[in-house]
């Protein structure tokens, strides 16, 4: 498998315009997250999916933000209009519902993609 | 959720064993503890993921006390490239807490020559 893949890897944009990032989860897996990670944040959880369907979307910042997983292979993350704030590397993972851990069958293990980075100008 | 304390930061050189231990006090019976490490420029990456005493795969080996309250992440003998920051994080989504999905701050591991 060639993992969670996202794309654009890199993207520069200027203040206003709209930006959508794009994943490709593992096949098989059901569940599918978005996270953001700043120098001064860290780490994000903005929204994730199980089985295409949005459960948390606590985490998204505003409206400008949205998230669609019209099917179990796709996933995008828009923001419109983008503002510099929104700079930032954005992460995509999924997970199956099946845990590696020992006793039962272990929580959730997530795996990332290599990340898009936004720079609005 | 189950809160995590972790140091911010540990210096350490090659060839030496790293224990990172994380707090977490308020561990619920269904959580599990769950260790990634980060690369710059790079997602998060799966280490090791245990429920109680110990487990030991070909990265490294946690150990978990009999109250759970804690975790210990042991890396054996470090290389330049184990370099990175380490999260700790305790829960289980499909046992109803997101805490296996929330990454704190990490440790900063830095290996020296």
């Amino acid at each position: 498998d060639a993992g969670v893949i996202q794309s654009p890897r890199h993207e520069v944009t200027e203040m206003g315009q709209e930006v959508t990032l794009r994943c490709k989860p593992i096949s098989g897996h059901d569940y599918l997250f978005w996270y953001r990670q700043t120098m001064m944040r860290g780490l994000e959880l903005l929204i994730y999916f199980n089985n295409n369907v949005p459960i948390d979307d606590s985490g998204m910042p505003e409206d400008r933000f949205s998230a669609k997983m019209p099917n179990a292979s796709f996933s995008t993350l828009k923001i419109q209009p983008s503002e510099p704030r929104d700079s930032a590397v954005y992460f995509c993972a999924s997970s199956s519902n099946r845990g590696v851990g020992q006793g039962r069958s272990g929580a959730n293990v997530l795996t990332f993609g290599a990340g898009s980075r936004l720079t609005v100008l | 959720l189950a809160k995590t304390t972790q140091p911010i930061s540990m210096d350490s050189y090659e060839g030496q064993e790293v224990n990172i231990t994380c707090s977490h006090n308020n561990i619920a019976t269904n959580d599990y503890i769950t260790w990634y490490q980060q690369f710059p420029s790079q997602g998060p990456r799966f280490i090791i993921q245990g429920y109680k005493t110990k487990v030991t795969n070909e990265v490294a080996s946690l150990f978990i006390p009999a109250d759970r309250k804690s975790s210990t992440l042991s890396l054996p003998r470090v290389s330049l490239s184990d370099t990175a920051v380490y999260y700790c994080l305790v829960g289980d989504l499909r046992g109803g807490s997101q805490g296996n999905l929330i990454f704190g701050k990490g440790t900063k591991l830095s290996v020296k020559p």
